[in-house]
């Protein structure tokens, strides 16, 4: 079974921290992603690599960065938290450059106050 | 870049009904369209997709059709069941676009006894 896990499942924060979110997936999969979910929003890419030290904008990178040293490692990183970001974040994966499976973990749920 | 519509947000029917989900996009490169389904408190995780190169595809009591020319797809869910309560999402990218999926809003599906 593919696993991703993602290292805080429940995270409080203050204005203005600087937050990491941690991603492991452990198939050797090329592809992550990290996705913001909210309600009546859906699932909004925010960052994803199709390869180590590989990183591509999605739909709303701002006030995110990524970094991915190794391959099953993908960290989202908030340089500056702000109330607006909290909310749900996935982290998914998936095999190779064509369309396939994403692999999502169980999410991490960030509070900003 | 890609949009995708969903519709309806919730939906309820009694147990054994049917139930259909409809999409739309925007990109008319797109060739791939998965469904998740996210149960309460876990992953989402896909439970069907079709290519564009298929119109219609079944998987016991779930089916998906496409139509290409209009930009729409929809599931297609028979005798639901209590389990088939959840949040299903639906998706749409491009070959090339590396598993790049754009989702849809979400639709709440609740099955009723």
């Amino acid at each position: 079974d593919v696993k991703v896990t993602q290292s805080s499942r429940y995270l409080v924060k203050r204005t203005g921290e600087k937050v990491f979110l941690e991603c492991v997936q452990d198939m050797d999969h090329e592809n992550m992603f990290w996705y913001r979910q909210d309600p009546g929003l859906g699932l909004r890419l925010i960052y994803f690599s199709y390869d180590v030290k590989m990183k591509e904008k999605g739909d709303i990178p701002e006030g995110y960065s990524v970094s991915r040293e190794k391959k099953e490692r993908f960290s989202l990183i908030l340089e500056s938290a702000s109330t607006n970001q909290t909310s749900m974040y996935l982290c998914a994966s998936s095999f190779g450059a064509l369309t396939g499976e994403l692999f999502f973990g169980e999410g991490s749920r960030l509070t900003v106050l | 870049g890609e949009n995708v519509e969903q519709h309806p947000s919730t939906l309820s029917v009694q147990e054994g009904d049917s139930a259909v989900i409809k999409c739309t996009y925007s990109d008319s490169a797109s060739n791939y369209f998965p469904w998740y389904k996210q149960e309460l408190g876990k992953r989402p995780q896909l439970i069907i997709d079709i290519r564009s190169n298929v119109g219609e595809k079944k998987d016991q009591r779930i089916a998906v059709t496409l139509n290409k020319t209009a930009k729409h797809f929809s599931l297609h869910i028979t005798e639901t069941q209590p389990e088939d309560s959840a949040v299903y999402f639906c998706a749409a990218s491009r070959t090339g676009g590396g598993n790049k999926l754009t989702f849809g809003t979400g639709t709440q599906l609740k099955v009723e006894l």
